[in-house]
């Protein structure tokens, strides 16, 4: 099974910074095979990016991926209050199916 | 506009049954999609519990195999989920979704299954 390890744990920034969220993957994937969900305080997972880089449908742009073989990166432009929140990284393989990363909380400095 | 819409007991005794419905609307379950089950212990992260087609082929995360069933029902456009023999450390929030490619690319609301005699 491949595993996620994403870091920081935790990240304060303010508004108007520049955020950047790791996830290392166990074993070299498919940059197809990356995503980055965002995820609030009693909401539903969302998906942000696909493919390692592609932003779902209604995404803003400030939200862009990058990354390849083990080493991908969310990065988020300038940051807005509605932001904040916690991110998972997920990549898709044969079994199981979706495994996700413990998630980055992105909290207001 | 895809929604999905998990239902089911809050509360479910230990060694008992947990068992979900979500229902599916704004797109045909038979449409060629694969559908999942995702659950989040409270102030955990995500595990992929498993996945199914409008067929009923079914893929399982294997540290959970053996205890998951999942079945759906075209008539009613929904699927569902059994856990058998239920313990503490099933309690989590269970989400439903629709698999995108290599993602999970709609979720519905989520709802908490407490495992407590």
């Amino acid at each position: 099974e491949i595993v996620l390890t994403q870091s920081p744990g935790t990240l304060s920034l303010s508004p108007g910074e520049r955020a950047a969220l790791s996830c290392r993957t166990s074993q070299s994937i498919t940059s197809t095979y990356l995503a980055w969900y965002q995820q609030k305080p009693g909401q539903a997972p969302r998906l942000l990016i696909y493919g390692a880089s592609t932003r779902a449908t209604g995404i803003p742009d400030r939200f862009s991926g990058s990354g390849s073989g083990t080493d991908f990166t969310l990065t988020i432009s300038r940051l807005e209050p509605e932001d904040f929140a916690v991110y998972y990284c997920q990549q898709y393989d044969s079994s199981p199916r979706y495994t996700f990363g413990q998630g980055t909380k992105l909290e207001i400095k | 506009q895809v929604q999905l819409q998990e239902s089911g007991p809050g509360l479910v005794k230990p060694s008992g049954t947990l068992s979900l419905t979500c229902a599916v609307s704004g797109v045909s379950i038979s449409n060629g999609y694969w559908w999942s089950w995702v659950r989040q212990p409270p102030g955990k992260g995500l595990e992929w519990i498993g996945e199914i087609d409008h067929s009923g082929s079914a893929s399982y995360n294997p540290s959970l195999k053996s205890r998951v069933i999942m079945s759906v029902d075209k008539s009613k456009n929904q699927f569902s989920l059994r856990l058998t023999s239920v313990t503490a450390a099933d309690t989590a929030v269970y989400y439903c979704g629709r698999n995108g490619d290599y993602d999970v690319d709609y979720w519905g609301q989520g709802t908490l299954v407490t495992v407590s005699s």
